[in-house]
C-alpha cells in the first residue's frame, strides 16, 4: 500500500515571492507517477504538475517546479512569483505504473496544504 | 474542451434516505472513479469501474454503496441508507484508457457536496 504525507497543514506567502510545499511518500513500487493537484475554493481538482519516477529531471510547468528525490521519497512543489490566484489547497498524489510506464489503479492523496498568497 | 460533469452540485438529505449522485464522464473515456473528501480532509478513493464492472474498491465502499453505468453516458454512485458520516464532497473522475506506456490522466468533475442531516 502507498502512503502520501504532507506535513504542512498551512503555508502563506507574499505575492511575487517563492514558496515550497513538502511531500513525502512511501511505496514498494519502483514505477509510479507523482502529482500536485490544486483545489481552489470552488473545490475543483486541477492537475498542476506531474513527475514520472523513472525520470531524473525535475518537472517544470511555468511558475511551478518540483524537486523529486526518489531515494528519499520526497516530492516538493516550488511556486515562483506567487500570485493571488494560487491561493488554494494543494494535494500531493501518487499512482503506480507498470514497467512500461502505464499507470493503473487509484490515486492516493496526501492530507493537503492550504496555501494563502497575501497581497 | 471536454469535461466531466456532476449533478447535483449540492444534495441535502435526511439520515437513512437513499441518494444517487450522477456523473457524465468524458465521452471517449473508459475508466471511471469515485473519490470523496470529508470537509478539510484528504481526498479518498472509493471505487473504480471499467467494462461495466467494479475493478477496485476501498474499505470505505461497503454494501451501502453501489455504482452503475445505466446508459452510455451516465455513471452513478448510490448510497442506500445515508449516515451522518457520509457528508462529504464526492468527486467523479474518468480516464481515457489504461495502456500505451503513459499516464492516463484522471479528469475530475466539480464534485457534489452531500449533506446528511
Amino acid at each position: 500500500a502507498q502512503t502520501v504525507t504532507q506535513s504542512q497543514p498551512e503555508m502563506s506567502v507574499q505575492e511575487a515571492e517563492t514558496v515550497t510545499l513538502s511531500c513525502t511518500y512511501d511505496t514498494s513500487e519502483n514505477n509510479y507517477y507523482l502529482f500536485w493537484y490544486k483545489q481552489p475554493p470552488s473545490r475543483q481538482m486541477i492537475l498542476v504538475i506531474r513527475q514520472e519516477a523513472y525520470k531524473q529531471q525535475n518537472a517544470t510547468e511555468n511558475r511551478f517546479s518540483v524537486n523529486f528525490q526518489k531515494a528519499a521519497k520526497s516530492f516538493s512543489l516550488k511556486i515562483s512569483d506567487s500570485q493571488l490566484g494560487d491561493t488554494a489547497m494543494y494535494f500531493c498524489a501518487f499512482i503506480p505504473s507498470n514497467a512500461g510506464g502505464t499507470s493503473y489503479g487509484k490515486l492516493t492523496f496526501g492530507q493537503g496544504t492550504i496555501l494563502t498568497v497575501h497581497p | 474542451e471536454p469535461e466531466v460533469t456532476q449533478t447535483p452540485s449540492h444534495q441535502v438529505t435526511q439520515m437513512g434516505q437513499e441518494v444517487i449522485l450522477r456523473c457524465v464522464p468524458i465521452s471517449n473515456h473508459l475508466y471511471f472513479y469515485w473519490y470523496r473528501q470529508i470537509l478539510g480532509q484528504k481526498v479518498e478513493f472509493l471505487v473504480s469501474f471499467y467494462n461495466n464492472e467494479i475493478s477496485e474498491k476501498s474499505e470505505i465502499f461497503d454494501d451501502q454503496f453501489s455504482v452503475e453505468r445505466p446508459d452510455g453516458s451516465n455513471f452513478t454512485l448510490k448510497i442506500r441508507s445515508t449516515k451522518l458520516e457520509d457528508s462529504a464532497m464526492y468527486f467523479c473522475a474518468s480516464s481515457e484508457s489504461v495502456g500505451g506506456g503513459t499516464y492516463n490522466e484522471q479528469f475530475f468533475g466539480p464534485g457534489t457536496r452531500l449533506t446528511v442531516l
